[in-house]
């Protein structure tokens, strides 16, 4: 199993660009998260899934969205990019909380917005 | 809505010193609770988790942490600690509403 993907790992955007980062694993989980990152603040969350069909806003959703049309995938969007969206974003799969055991990160998508 | 706090931000130690890292947690209802460290330049990785049982949870490279649901605390513990556990560490908090919750981190810096 490649675990959790992410892709790109480094992009720089303009403000008001729009960018796709792109989420895909291949464990069968049911749970995908996506965080940001940035210093001193610890992993926000911004959006998550419970299954295909289903999303849901964490703590920090605006400016962004997702969308969850398989089990694999879960790309984040960003359509107006702003300075403020500058950070490394990581997702995250878990199976589900029953049976839960360890929750996969990828490797992160390091964003810059100029 | 539910928080994890995590009370030191930067720790610095010798090798060998003993380590005690704080969480926090405020919801009041099942928690699942995790441990996550990231060395440098990589994404996270767990270390240790609790879903119920014994309170006192043994993880990975000798790391332990204790579940004190009366203080809602879940602090992160290692008697002696090496350069190579230079890292930032993450408190994290599953609840019922399927949101994994992360604390700010703690960054810790070991000498030789």
């Amino acid at each position: 199993n490649a675990g959790v993907t992410q892709t790109p790992k480094f992009r720089i955007l303009k403000i008001g660009q729009s960018m796709t980062l792109q989420c895909t694993q291949d464990m069968n989980h049911n749970y995908m998260y996506w965080y940001r990152q940035d210093p001193g603040m610890g992993l926000k969350l911004i959006y998550y899934s419970v299954g295909a069909g289903i999303t849901d806003k964490g703590e920090v959703p605006n400016g962004y969205n997702v969308s969850r049309s398989t089990t694999e995938d879960f790309p984040l969007r960003l359509e107006l990019a702003a300075p403020s969206q500058t950070s490394v974003y990581f997702c995250a799969s878990i199976k589900g909380l029953a049976g839960y055991n360890e929750q996969f990160f990828g490797p992160g998508t390091r964003l810059t917005v100029l | 809505a539910q928080s994890v706090s995590q009370h030191n931000h930067h720790v610095i130690l010798s090798e060998a010193a003993s380590l005690e890292l704080g969480c926090n947690y405020s919801y009041g209802g099942t928690v699942n609770l995790f441990w996550y460290v990231q060395y440098p330049g990589q994404h996270l990785q767990l270390l240790l988790k609790y879903f119920s049982g014994d309170p006192l949870v043994k993880g990975i490279k000798g790391f332990e942490a204790e579940f004190i649901k009366s203080k809602f605390s879940f602090n992160l513990r290692k008697p002696s600690v090496q350069w190579s556990d230079t890292a930032e560490y993450f408190c994290a908090v599953l609840d019922n509403t399927d949101k994994l919750i992360f604390g700010t981190g703690t960054r810790l810096q070991v000498f030789p």
